[in-house]
């Protein structure tokens, strides 16, 4: 059964920390990862990531893929609270072009 | 203004009592989607649309119904709906399938009593 697990389910940082957010996932056939920020409410697009080792880079937030041990981190340095909100990622694959499947999510809470 | 449009936003309703949420998007978008979210479960998908008149099931596809029979309209119905679809269900538009950036609607925050 495929499987996408966020870790970890929240945390809670000051202005000005850095933020490592990670994505394992387990499915067959991989097609691509994408990222989504939400904050109260609905998601917004962050980065969609197919090629291992490729960092892809908005602003203070970027994210990496590495397809040999199966995750993605989504890093976000010099935090502001405007970053707080929940972080999703989602995975295809080719098998079930179409159908995503979503982590839980990864709460950040950032405090003045 | 491209936007993706829900409604109604906010629906109370009864066991049973059948209902339906649209969802339209202006875009032109071939395919168009359906979650759920509930608490500590992130988004689940219900059933999604590659483009007119084709759909799949998604992960919790059990008591929903979708039709395309436009492709600027998905909308999703509940024939019978029962307390276990309370929940806040979001519509959403890409290009082209899930490995693009999908836009999403506003939410449609949905009580079944």
């Amino acid at each position: 059964e495929d499987k996408v697990v966020q870790s970890p389910l929240s945390l809670v940082v000051h202005e000005g920390d850095t933020v490592t957010l990670n994505c394992s996932y387990e499915v067959t056939n991989f097609r691509s990862l994408l990222w989504y920020k939400q904050e109260k409410k609905a998601p917004t697009f962050l980065f969609m990531l197919t090629s291992s080792g490729i960092e892809k880079k908005s602003g203070r937030l970027s994210s990496i893929l590495d397809k040999k041990e199966l995750f993605s981190i989504l890093n976000i340095t010099a935090t502001q609270t405007g970053d707080s909100a929940v972080y999703l990622c989602a995975v295809e694959t080719y098998d079930s072009w179409g159908k995503l499947q979503f982590g839980a999510g990864t709460q950040v809470v950032v405090t003045p | 203004e491209a936007q993706v449009t829900q409604n109604p936003r906010y629906l109370i309703t009864v066991t049973g009592k059948k209902l339906t949420v649209t969802c339209s998007q202006n875009m032109n978008h071939e395919y168009m989607s359906w979650y759920r979210q509930d608490p500590g479960l992130g988004l689940r998908q219900i059933y999604y649309s590659m483009n007119v008149e084709v759909t799949d099931k998604g992960d919790v596809p059990e008591g929903y119904k979708v039709s395309r029979k436009e492709k600027r309209n998905f909308p999703l119905i509940l024939e019978s709906p029962s307390p276990n679809q309370t929940s806040l269900y979001f519509c959403a538009s890409s290009f082209s399938g899930g490995s693009y950036e999908q836009y999403f609607g506003p939410g449609t925050r949905l009580t079944v009593t």
